[in-house]
């Protein structure tokens, strides 16, 4: 499974766009990129997948380059609710039964 | 989404109790669901994968006698914490899959404290 690597923290205020970069250098063709939330004593919540371009829901967008190699999670606007925890993971496509494996995550703290 | 249920929500034991942690796929049928354990600000751990009607797979490290998993029917996973010890105090997690997705979603977890 492809390693991912994003910032370990950041902060924001109310109203901002967030946007959170992961790397994935070692992305293979049949992967795609997973987002998700998580807020505290809460299981992990399904944000947004991809595989190449751009993708957007009613929660973020999700933006990924020609080479694959990273990809940007944006947050429009951001609240106080939005304060979680967000990984980033690489997925085989054929793969919502293949088990993920999480990284650290990036600790956002939204401000008032 | 699909749903993914757990019960029970939190759980204080005595040191050497058992304790059963139930995993429920609500409005689906899962062949497959995984069980996680996440430390104090730490990120999720997979522990073993749970497959119906067949042994579950553990990942390295993790001991199959003392965290027992049972996947009886499509919609119910188990996991037995056996003769529990203060460090296995964690909140524990399970997830499935919705088949026609192919997305992995996450049960609201389990809070484990053993005194």
């Amino acid at each position: 499974l492809a390693k991912t690597t994003q910032p370990i923290s950041m902060d924001s205020y109310e109203g901002q766009e967030v946007n959170i970069t992961c790397s994935h250098n070692n992305i293979a063709t049949n992967d795609y990129i997973t987002w998700y939330q998580q807020f505290p004593s809460q299981g992990p919540r399904f944000i947004i997948q991809g595989y190449k371009t751009k993708v957007t829901n009613e929660v973020a967008s999700l933006f990924i380059p020609a080479d694959r190699k990273s990809s940007t999670l944006s947050l429009p606007r951001v609240s106080l609710s939005d304060t979680a925890v967000y990984y980033c993971l690489v997925v085989p496509i054929s793969g919502g039964y293949n088990k993920l494996i999480f990284g650290a995550g990036t600790r956002l703290a939204v401000h008032p | 989404g699909a749903v993914v249920s757990q019960h029970p929500s939190r759980v204080i034991c005595k040191s050497g109790t058992s304790v059963k942690i139930e995993c429920r796929s609500l409005d689906f049928q899962a062949t497959t669901m995984f069980w996680y354990r996440q430390f104090p600000k730490q990120s999720l751990m997979l522990m073993a994968t749970s497959n119906e009607g067949s042994k579950a797979t553990y990942e390295q490290g993790v001991e199959k006698d003392k965290f027992l998993i049972n996947h009886a029917s499509l919609t119910l996973s188990t996991l037995t914490v056996t003769s529990a010890h203060p460090e296995d105090s964690s909140f524990y997690i399970c997830s499935s899959v919705a088949p026609s997705e192919e997305t992995q979603y996450f049960g609201p977890g389990t809070r484990l404290l053993v005194l």
